[in-house]
């Protein structure tokens, strides 16, 4: 079975341009979450969507992050513009139901900002 | 609010050892659930195993076994005879059926492995 699929596996952009990670979550599952990963903070939960609707975007960092679910196969994450402070690991997960269920991470996207 | 402690920032141990990662957690929640993951050097997060809170048997597979205590709010992750490969960034993790974050991480126990 196939699990999460997330693009780029490695992105290498220059501060001010647009960034765009995408995700496929595990098929059946209804929930989709979105994390960074950095050194200095840990696993941070940016935001996360419930049948392809945003539940909570309180961890989005600032207005230059946005995230949408279009469907229930696919969701991105924007970065507009990027800053070098922006260069993490991004995780997409995705899990059966939104609490009682485990959640099921992507490899991620390593993202530098130059 | 719920919180995940993971007080060992590093262990290194030689290969065959036995080691046990610690996780202390706090909920106001009667109904929880507590996770393991790992992430090895390639990075990806590996999910290793869920508790609920009802259910406070611990489990043994293979090497690996967890100790979920609810009197110390512990849910401790051992490994029998380390092996090299086990070498990784160990994640205890929490999620409460009434809370609004759906996963609450700790931040990690590095595990080194020496042959």
């Amino acid at each position: 079975d196939a699990g999460v699929i997330q693009s780029p596996r490695h992105e290498v952009t220059e501060m001010g341009q647009e960034v765009t990670l995408r995700c496929k979550p595990i098929s059946g599952h209804n929930s989709l979450f979105w994390y960074r990963q950095t050194m200095m903070r840990g696993l941070e939960l940016l935001i996360y969507f419930n049948n392809n609707v945003p539940i909570d975007d309180s961890g989005m960092p600032e207005d230059r992050f946005s995230a949408k679910m279009p469907n229930a196969s696919f969701s991105t994450l924007k970065i507009q513009p990027s800053e070098p402070r922006d260069s993490a690991v991004y995780f997409c997960a995705s899990s059966f139901d939104l609490e009682e269920d485990t959640q099921y991470f992507g490899p991620g996207t390593r993202l530098t900002v130059l | 609010a719920q919180k995940v402690t993971q007080a060992q920032t590093e262990i290194s141990v030689v290969e065959k050892e036995d080691v046990t990662l610690d996780c202390v957690y706090e909920t106001r929640d009667t109904t929880y659930y507590l996770f393991w993951y790992k992430q090895p050097p390639s990075g990806e997060l590996v999910f290793l195993i869920r508790r609920n809170s009802f259910d406070e048997q611990n489990e043994i597979s293979g090497r690996y076994s967890w100790n979920f205590q609810k009197s110390t709010s512990s849910f401790n992750f051992t490994i029998t005879a380390s092996q090299v490969v086990d070498s990784a960034v160990y994640f205890c993790a929490l999620s409460e059926v009434s809370g609004n974050t759906p996963l609450v991480f700790g931040k990690g126990t590095r595990l080194s492995v020496i042959a």
